[in-house]
Formats: structure tokens, sequence, C-alpha cells
């Protein structure tokens, strides 16, 4: 099974910087994919990291630490448009796309 | 990149009657595709894995007999909602991606089904 913990909520400011930390346990490891959803809508892809290190990808970046069961996404320049719930997504054995979701990350940017 | 479409985009539907939602992936085939659901303010929860010309995967606690999947072709997966009640109202989601074991999943536009 799996095990996935993300903190509930977060609040940061228009410009500014966040991180969201995700840990977790799976069965296998075969990547991990950071989502981003808006209220109502699907999830639409953001990352995945698979290696160790730091993947940077415009005002997104994640980090995968395999050891520790570690990753993080950061946000950077924060945008209104950025709240929204983050959902860190652990791929375990047998690779494939059945993903299983924690219960993601609400961030609300404010002014 | 990979698109998978989703549809209806939303349905009401009266309890008791059955509604078909579909999902398809428009430019690649997928031998397998997910179904999860999600309620309000909850995340995701994977409902099980449609596998094309073979019976789906129920997870744990889903009844496969109120949630019919079929997955006819290499496009397109159904998930049929039978008799459906107020209860079953909630955001249903599938997904779907290319062959092979570091491939990412692209996820439908979602239908939230509405049952009176």
């Amino acid at each position: 099974g799996q095990n996935i913990d993300q903190p509930t909520e977060m609040t940061a400011t228009e410009g500014a910087i966040v991180q969201i930390n995700c840990t977790y346990q799976t069965s296998g490891f075969n990547g991990l994919f950071w989502y981003q959803q808006h209220a109502g809508e699907a999830p639409t892809f953001l990352s995945y990291n698979v290696l160790d290190g730091l993947e940077e990808k415009g005002r997104f970046s994640s980090f995968l630490s395999r050891s520790k069961g570690y990753s993080y996404l950061l946000l950077k320049e924060l945008q209104m448009k950025d709240s929204a719930s983050y959902l860190c997504a652990p791929r375990g054995e047998g690779g494939g796309n059945k993903l299983t979701f924690g219960t993601g990350t609400q961030l609300k940017v404010e002014l | 990149g990979a698109v998978v479409s989703q549809h209806p985009s939303w349905v009401i539907c009266k309890s008791g009657t059955s509604v078909k939602i579909e999902c398809r992936s428009l430019d690649f085939q997928a031998t397998t595709m997910f179904w999860y659901r999600q309620f309000p303010k909850q995340s995701l929860m994977l409902m099980a894995t449609s596998n094309e010309g073979s019976k789906a995967t129920y997870e744990q606690g889903v009844e496969k007999d109120k949630f019919l999947i079929n997955h006819a072709s290499l496009t397109l997966s159904t998930l049929t909602v039978t008799s459906a009640h107020p209860e079953d109202s909630s955001f249903y989601i599938c997904s779907a991606g290319e062959q092979g074991p570091k491939t990412k999943a692209f996820f439908g536009q979602g239908t939230r089904l509405t049952v009176v």
C-alpha cells in the first residue's frame, strides 16, 4: 500500500515563494508526480521526478529524495491563479499510470 | 502531449436511473484506463482499473455491479453508474497514459454527476 502525507492547507502572498512538502511510503518506487487541481476541474500535470534532485520548469520546481521518501514542490513568483490544490502522487512498483493520491494541499494566494 | 477526453462534463439524473460516462484517449492507445471519484474537498479515490478486452479491476469497497466498466477498444472506456442514488453524486474522473512503466497519466475533464 501507500502512505502519502502533505499539509492540508497553506497560505502565501502574491509574488512570494512557497514550498509544499510531501512524504510518502510505497511498495517499490517508480517516480513521483505533482498535479495541480483547481476547484471543480480535473488535475493537470505539473512535474515528474524519478531521480534524486531538483527538476525546474519555469516558476515550478520539484525536488525528490528517494532515500528519505520526500519530495517538495516549489512555486515562485506566486500569482493569484496559483490558488489551487496540489497533489503529490508517488507511483509504486509495477509502474504504469495507476496513481494513488493523498489529500492534497490547498494553497491560497492572497494579495 | 497525450489528450484524454471525458464526456459528459456534467449530468443530472433521477434516482434509480443509470448514467454512462465515456473516457477516450484521443491521440494514443491505452490498454488500461483508471476511474476516480472525488467528493467535495476530498482527494481523488481510485475506483477501478479498466482493462482493454478483459474485466476491470476494482478497488476494495467499490461495488462492481453498481459501477460497470467496459473497455471495448484501445481508446474508449465507459463507466456506467447503475441505479444511481443521491449518495452517488460526485465528480468522476478518468485517466490514461501511453504504455510503458515511466509514462505519465493524463486526466479527462471530469464528470459532475448529480442524482436527484
